[in-house]
């Protein structure tokens, strides 16, 4: 059984510059999720996606994040111009059907240090 | 606003004691509600989760928790701790989205959880 994936694991990079992350979810859940953790708080909600269609965005979602789901498998999120205040664990979620009865299963995350 | 509130920040037991984490809900309809725990370098793992029905949850490792109306509580319990418990504890509330299906979840800010040899 192969979890939710996510790449990379770390990312370092520079104020100003864009990065990308990917998700790979369990094969088969058509719904997916991205949170934001920051250093001693829970995980935030920005997005989530049922198969390629975006069904929700957080207001934490300012105009520099990007999702995409484009063939309603992986899942890229995109900061473009990242700030130190970026930085972040962002996490990556997927369920089966969405049914309120389902489980979020979390990838391990991506670590983004912004310098 | 629906919110979670984990009044305790970090906690450390010893090997054998009991454990109990306590967790506060702000949710206008019936809460879909969850604990979850984070060891380091890994995802966030379903301990267990409550819908509907028998207010008392079992869960996965041991663990079960108590919903409680009256007083917006999930609190998560485990009568004898292992050294492995160690981790960070988080409980979450869902909410609906427009379908009636699960949204996303609101987290707590965690309680870290300390063991004792």
């Amino acid at each position: 059984d192969t979890g939710v994936s996510q790449n990379p694991r770390h990312k370092i990079t520079k104020r100003g510059q864009n990065v990308t992350f990917r998700c790979d979810p369990i094969s088969e859940h058509n719904r997916l999720y991205w949170y934001r953790q920051t250093l001693g708080q829970g995980p935030e909600f920005l997005t989530y996606f049922q198969n390629e269609a975006q069904l929700e965005k957080s207001r934490l979602l300012s105009d520099r994040f990007s999702a995409e789901r484009p063939k309603g498998s992986f899942s890229t999120l995109e900061i473009q111009r990242t700030e130190q205040g970026d930085s972040a664990m962002y996490l990556c979620a997927s369920s089966l059907s969405g049914d309120y009865t389902d489980t979020q299963y979390f990838g391990p995350g991506t670590r983004l240090t912004v310098l | 606003a629906q919110s979670v509130t984990q009044p305790d920040i970090h906690i450390t037991v010893s090997e054998g004691a009991s454990l109990e984490l306590r967790c506060n809900y702000s949710y206008g309809a019936t809460p879909y509600l969850f604990w979850y725990v984070q060891s380091p370098g890994q995802g966030l793992q379903l301990l267990l989760k409550y819908f509907s029905g028998d207010t008392l949850v079992q869960g996965i490792k041991g663990f079960e928790a108590e919903f409680k109306r009256s007083q917006s509580s999930f609190n998560l319990r485990k009568p004898s701790v292992h050294w492995s418990d160690a981790a960070e504890y988080f409980c979450a509330v869902g909410e609906q989205d427009y379908g009636g299906s699960q949204g996303n979840l609101i987290f707590g800010k965690g309680t870290k959880l300390s063991v004792k040899p």
